[in-house]
Formats: structure tokens, sequence, C-alpha cells
């Protein structure tokens, strides 16, 4: 079990510019979700899939962001035309639906992708 | 709506004593899970503890415990004989059947030698 995989670590860009991150889950996985994390916050949820089909969205998601799991395995979010609130670190995690038969299991998470905006 | 309130936003505890972290929530669901995740500094969230709420035993792994108190909608963690390692941030997190895990702001832990 290699965990929850988030690439790049850091990504540096100016303001305006598109950036996209991927995220690699737990093999076994079905679930993935992707969540924003400020400063002495706790993480907020952005959106979630289930296999290929994202089943729910936060208002948070702007129509800037855009997230896509097409084979129902790794997940990329990309954000057009950053913005400087856009900074922060943004982290993946993944789950299963259901082990030995005991259903919503809890999260792992990556180590997220810190975006900093010139 | 959904809310997850830790109101210490920071805790100091010395080396092999007990502290406790508080969790309220508020919701209008009946069926729904808590969790409490430990975050070391520039190190990737670990789930600590969980306990659905149709659980009346309050759940414990090795030396975390909590003491969930259902009609008052509160989620405390207990720490025991408190090691180094243990300081991180401690979000504590609430989520329905839907998924939408919601977190609170966090509560620094430091352990002292």
């Amino acid at each position: 079990d290699t965990g929850v995989s988030q690439n790049p670590r850091h990504k540096i860009t100016k303001r305006g510019q598109n950036v996209t991150f991927r995220c690699d889950p737990i093999s076994e996985h079905n679930r993935l979700y992707w969540y924003r994390q400020t400063l002495g916050q706790g993480p907020e949820f952005l959106t979630y899939f289930q296999n290929e089909a994202q089943l729910e969205k936060s208002r948070l998601l702007s129509d800037r962001f855009s997230a896509e799991r097409p084979k129902g395995s790794f997940s990329t979010l990309e954000i057009q035309r950053t913005e400087q609130g856009d900074s922060a670190m943004y982290l993946c995690a993944s789950s299963s639906d259901r082990v030995f038969g005991v259903s919503n299991q809890p999260q792992h998470f990556g180590d997220g992708t810190r975006l900093s905006i010139l | 709506a959904q809310t997850v309130t830790q109101s210490q936003p920071e805790m100091s505890v010395q080396e092999a004593e007990t502290v406790t972290l508080s969790c309220t929530y508020d919701t209008s669901e009946s069926n729904y899970y808590l969790f409490w995740y430990k975050q070391p500094p520039s190190r990737q969230m670990i789930l600590v503890i969980r306990q659905e709420a149709y659980k009346q035993q309050n759940a414990t792994e090795n030396r975390f415990s909590v003491n969930f108190q259902k009609a008052a909608k509160s989620f405390s963690l207990k720490i025991s004989d408190s090691q180094l390692g243990d300081t991180a941030m401690y979000f504590c997190a609430f989520m329905i059947s839907n998924n939408d895990m919601r977190f609170g702001a966090g509560t620094r832990l430091t352990v002292k030698p």
C-alpha cells in the first residue's frame, strides 16, 4: 500500500496562469475527494468522486475550478486564471465504500499540493 | 448546515500526562460519523479515531479515546500518556452519509518534554 500520492508537492505560479494537480488514490479505493486547506484552518471540502462520477461539488468550487477522474483511478484538479485567493494547500483523499461489509470507511489523505500565487 | 467547532486553538501538555481536546458539532441528521485526524508539521493527515453516531460505546484506540455525548453534540478526544510524537494539529471532523466531511479549525497540541 503506497498511500495517496499527490503531485506536484509545491506549485508556484503567477496570477492568471492555469495550474493542474494530480492525485493517485490508494489502488483499491473507489472514492476520491479534493479539499482546500488555508493556513490555520481545517480542510474545506471541494468535490467528491465515486469511481469516475463526480457526485458532489461544494459551492467553493467556482467555475474556474474543474476536477476529473476519467477512468475512475487518478484525478486531476485544474484551476484556470488563478487568483491570489487560490493560494492554499490542496489535499486529496481516498476511501473505499465498503470494506468487510462496513460502509463509510475513513478517508486517507495525501501530502497535499501547496499552491503559491505570486 | 453541518458545522464543527473546536474552541481551543492551542493546547500544551507535559509528556506522559493526559490532555483532552474539545469538539462540538451541529447537525439535524441522526446518522453520522465523527473522526479525529492528526496533522503533524509538514506531514499528511492521519486518522486517529472514529465514532459512529449510532454506537453508544465510546471508541478507543490505544492511548486515544473519545467522550461522545450525542445529546450534547460533543465529541472530545482524550490522549493518555502523551508522547512527544503526539505534537500536531488535531482536527475534529464530521461526516454524514453523503461523504461531505466537515472539519473544525483545529487545535494545535504541543507535548513538552
